[in-house]
């Protein structure tokens, strides 16, 4: 079955960096685009950034640009979200998902799986 | 960036009510809306997706309507695990953004 499980999150200080994984399984990696989502404590879910199938376009919010980096290892089928100057307002949860592709090949960009996500804590 | 807003904020009913969840986009997205479900401590699950297509292994007490700006989420006889918080979520354009969700509890 389609499996993503995040990892690398944790408690770093404000300035400091983390580089996420989500290893998927159970799907063609190298086909699918996908996406960072995430969730501070209480709040709604918050879109952070999209790569392409094959790594060779990228979207991200507005508020991680030029500090947040999404990338993909196709052979290992693993994405990665690296994380520099965090903030404290970078404190969420963060999720992995999948887009959907139709029958008929159709990219449909909405968050088809999820993973469980992994926790980043942003303190001193 | 499409702003997406949804009310009612909480919608309290009982179970086998019918709830109905209300989503409307700052501009027309076409019908390249989400529908998710969240219950606490888990990630989110995609129930619809295209406005009204039902995802796989979704109930089909759950279904979605609309296109544009409006859409719906309408749940036809609400079950006890379905009390959760939905979100919306367009597509249509970068950056994809989300509805700030509805609670639906007793």
């Amino acid at each position: 079955q389609v499996q993503l499980v995040e990892s690398g999150g944790g408690v770093v200080q404000p300035g400091g960096s983390l580089r996420l994984s989500c290893e998927v399984s159970g799907f063609s990696f190298s086909r699918y685009g996908m996406h960072w989502v995430r969730q501070a404590p209480g709040k709604g879910l918050e879109w952070v950034a999209f790569i392409r199938y094959d790594g060779s376009d990228e979207y991200y919010t507005d508020s991680v640009k030029g500090r947040f980096t999404i990338a993909r290892d196709n052979s290992k089928n693993t994405l990665f979200l690296q994380m520099n100057s965090l903030r404290p307002e970078d404190t969420a949860v963060y999720y992995c998902a999948k887009v959907f592709i139709s029958i008929f090949g159709v990219v449909h960009y909405h968050m088809d799986v999820w993973g469980q996500g992994t926790t980043v804590t942003v303190s001193s | 960036e499409i702003v997406m807003t949804q009310s009612p904020a909480t919608l309290s009913v009982s179970p086998g009510e019918r709830g109905t969840l209300s989503c409307r986009a700052s501009q027309s997205v076409s019908s390249n809306l989400a529908w998710y479900q969240q219950k606490p401590g888990q990630a989110p699950r995609l129930l619809i997706y295209g406005a009204s297509t039902r995802a796989t292994g979704i109930p089909d007490r759950f279904s979605g309507s609309g296109s544009g700006t409006e859409f719906t989420l309408t749940i036809s006889s609400l079950q006890s695990e379905d009390f959760a918080v939905y979100y919306c979520q367009q597509y249509n354009n970068w950056p994809v953004t989300f509805g700030p969700g509805t609670k639906v509890d007793f």
